[in-house]
C-alpha cells in the first residue's frame, strides 16, 4: 500500500504473554520509527532504525522490549512477559531519513494487557 | 530534562471561527519543531513544521508562530471547520527525529 501498514490493529493478551507487533513502512524510506501512545497522552519515543546503521534504543522502556528490523522493510516490536501498564497504542513511523522529511505515521496496534 | 506541554486540553469553537493552539517548550537548544493531527483512531497527521531560524510560516489555513523568548509555540487554523475537529499535538524534534510530544489539545468544531 501506499501508507506506513501496522499489524495487528488490536491486540489483546494476557498479563505475562508476549505479543509481537509489526510495521510495514513505506517503500524507499530508509527510517523507521516506533512510538507508544498512552490513552489521552502523547506519543513518546521508543526506538528508531535507519538503514544498515545501529538502532537507537534510548526510548526503549525495559529489556522486556526489542524490536528488530529487516533490511529497510519490515520491522517488528516484541514485548515480552506483558504487564498491565504496557497497554498502549504502538505507532509505527517511517521516513525518507532521519535527517529529511516528515514522518508518516501507520494507524496502530491497540494493546490491551489483562 | 525535556518537555513539552499544552495550556488547554479542550479547545470548542463554532465553524468559521480562526482557532489557535498553543504549546510550550522547555528545551531552549530545540530547533525544529512540527504540529500534528490525530483524528480518533489514526495515526498522527503532519500539518506544519517551523525551524528556530523563523517565527512564523504559513501553509494552507494554518500559522505557525514560534516565539523563542518565552519558549511558546502556537498553530493557528483560519475559518475552522468540523473536519478540522481532532486533537493536535506540538512535537519538538530532539535530534534524528525522536520527537518530544506534548499531551495534546482536543479542538472540537460546532456547526
Amino acid at each position: 500500500g501506499a501508507g506506513v501498514s501496522q499489524s495487528p490493529s488490536n491486540k489483546v493478551t494476557e498479563k505475562g504473554k508476549d505479543v509481537e507487533l509489526r510495521c510495514d513502512p513505506i517503500s524507499g524510506h530508509t527510517a523507521l520509527y516506533w512510538y507508544r501512545q498512552r490513552l489521552g497522552q502523547g506519543l513518546e519515543f521508543l526506538i528508531y532504525f535507519q538503514g544498515n546503521s545501529a538502532p537507537d534504543k534510548s526510548g526503549l522502556p525495559s529489556d522486556r522490549f526489542s524490536a528488530e528490523r529487516t533490511g529497510e522493510s519490515v520491522s517488528t516490536l516484541t514485548i515480552q512477559r506483558t504487564q498491565q501498564e504496557d497497554s498502549a497504542v504502538y505507532l509505527c513511523a517511517s521516513s525518507l531519513g532521519v535527517h529529511t522529511g516528515e514522518l508518516f505515521f501507520g494507524e496502530g496496534s491497540r494493546l490491551t494487557v489483562l | 530534562g525535556e518537555s513539552v506541554g499544552l495550556h488547554l486540553p479542550t479547545l470548542s469553537v463554532q465553524e468559521g471561527d480562526n482557532s489557535i493552539i498553543n504549546c510550550a517548550y522547555s528545551n531552549s537548544a530545540s530547533d525544529y519543531f512540527i504540529w500534528y493531527k490525530q483524528e480518533s483512531g489514526k495515526g498522527p497527521q503532519f500539518i506544519i513544521d517551523i525551524r528556530s531560524n523563523m517565527d512564523k510560516r504559513q501553509g494552507q489555513r494554518v500559522t505557525v508562530l514560534l516565539n523563542k523568548t518565552v519558549k511558546h509555540l502556537s498553530l493557528q487554523i483560519a475559518a475552522t471547520q468540523p473536519g478540522d475537529s481532532a486533537v493536535y499535538f506540538c512535537a519538538e524534534n530532539t535530534g534524528f527525529q525522536k520527537l518530544v510530544f506534548g499531551t495534546g489539545t482536543r479542538l472540537l468544531v460546532s456547526p
